[in-house]
């Protein structure tokens, strides 16, 4: 079964500094979708950033960018220029095809002001 | 555009009453709706599958009979809670995938149950 690992239950970064997140996977499959949720106070799931398997070029959205080392099965998630709102606990998720999506344990970003 | 609705957001009902939850796909059609329930601090756990017009699929470990969940439109998923108990408080947060869409999921802001 595939299985998502985050390794990271917290992490802390000051304001306007960039921070990494790690994310781990584990498939035999060739063709998926990996993404970044995150999901603030407000409990709301909002999704980050997606990345198709199939495509070599890392995933941009404004500040946030991702490593995807499909050999290594790692994902991870940049946050450049952090701002207050970006505190929230974030899931990385793997789905293949029509099958249910996968969530890692979660790591919760504060950020210092 | 692709936006779900929860209600009610936040219940509070008696042991041993059962109390629905209602998930909208509002403005496009969701053949499959997903229901997860999510401790605090932790991650979401899918508790179910739901294609409209057929039963649901229900994780190992679900009971089937204590969350009744009921798919009749393309826009519309229920899930009912039968005979709460205070362990079954939980905060439940559906999902939708559009008809036609390949794999991404849209998901509700969420329901917050407290049994007492």
């Amino acid at each position: 079964a595939q299985t998502v690992t985050q390794s990271q239950p917290e992490m802390s970064v000051q304001e306007a500094e960039t921070v990494t997140l790690s994310c781990t996977y584990d498939t035999s499959e060739s063709d998926y979708y990996l993404f970044w949720y995150k999901q603030p106070p407000s409990r709301q799931m909002i999704l980050v950033i997606r990345q198709e398997a199939y495509k070599q070029q890392n995933a941009t959205e404004n500040r946030f960018s991702v490593n995807f080392q499909k050999a290594a099965k790692s994902f991870s998630l940049k946050i450049s220029d952090s701002q207050l709102g970006d505190a929230a606990m974030y899931f990385c998720a793997y789905i293949r095809g029509a099958q249910k999506l996968v969530f890692g344990q979660g790591t919760r970003l504060t950020i210092n002001p | 555009g692709a936006v779900v609705s929860q209600h009610p957001s936040w219940v509070i009902c008696k042991s041993g009453t059962s109390v629905k939850i209602e998930c909208r796909s509002l403005d496009f059609q969701a053949t499959t709706m997903f229901w997860y329930r999510q401790f605090p601090k932790q991650s979401l756990m899918l508790m179910a599958t739901s294609n409209e017009g057929s039963k649901a699929t229900y994780e190992q470990g679900v009971e089937k009979d204590k969350f009744l969940i009921n798919h009749a439109s393309l826009t519309l998923s229920t899930l009912t809670v039968t005979s709460a108990h205070p362990e079954d408080s939980s905060f439940y947060i559906c999902s939708a995938k559009r008809a036609g869409g390949p794999y991404e999921q849209y998901f509700g802001p969420g329901t917050r149950l407290t049994v007492t």
